[in-house]
């Protein structure tokens, strides 16, 4: 079990431009998690993937987010043009599909806009 | 509208002690319920669950205690140790939709040695 891991694990970007993070995992996890947690707040949920299906999105997420899952094991969040209330830390989680169980966290990409 | 509330950002308790931590939440469809641990520049660890049927849980020095008609669950561990500083999140989430998880925004510990 080697844990979900996230890449990078910060970026500095100046604002308008585009940015793309990348969740690798747990390998045998079905379900993956993208939050994003501001300063002096918990995560909040932004989608969910189950294996390549993106089937939950929260309203968090503009339309210059967009994630991926091609080939149901990574997956990539984007975001275009860039602005400085984006910075903060962007949280990749997976589960086992089934019953109510736990999500596992990555170490999480720090997002700094300037 | 915060669904899951810590009131407490932080907490200070001396080793060896009890600490207490502390969440509230609103909706009544949350069913099963789940603490995390935090250190900086890492993401959350699991620490405990509990699930509705149940009103306590216990793991080692943890312990999860959920009143259901109060809408409170606590976090205790004894005895308190410096390791266990970090910063603790409440999370909670319902059988409708388990792939949602609302997060508290977290009390941080300090055990002082």
């Amino acid at each position: 079990d080697t844990g979900v891991s996230q890449n990078p694990r910060h970026k500095i970007t100046k604002r308008g431009q585009n940015v793309t993070f990348r969740c690798d995992p747990i390998s045998e996890h079905n379900r993956l998690y993208w939050y994003r947690q501001t300063l002096g707040q918990g995560p909040e949920f932004l989608t969910y993937f189950q294996n390549e299906a993106q089937l939950e999105k929260s309203r968090l997420l503009s339309d210059r987010f967009s994630a991926e899952r091609p080939k149901g094991s990574f997956s990539t969040l984007e975001i275009q043009r860039t602005e400085q209330g984006d910075s903060a830390m962007y949280l990749c989680a997976s589960r086992k599909t089934g019953s109510q169980e736990t999500q596992y966290f990555g170490p999480g990409t720090r997002l700094l806009v300037l | 509208d915060q669904q899951v509330k810590q009131n407490s950002p932080s907490l200070s308790v001396q080793e060896g002690r009890i600490s207490i931590l502390n969440c509230d939440y609103t909706n009544s469809m949350f069913d099963y319920f789940l603490w995390y641990k935090k250190y900086p520049a890492e993401g959350p660890t699991f620490l405990i669950s509990i699930s509705s049927i149940k009103d306590k849980n216990e793991d080692g020095r943890f312990t999860v205690f959920l009143n259901k008609s109060a809408k409170h669950l606590s976090l205790h561990i004894v005895p308190s140790q410096p390791g266990d500083s970090a910063v603790y999140f409440c999370a909670a989430s319902s059988s409708y939709n388990f792939n949602k998880f609302y997060f508290g925004s977290g009390t941080k510990l300090n055990v002082k040695p």
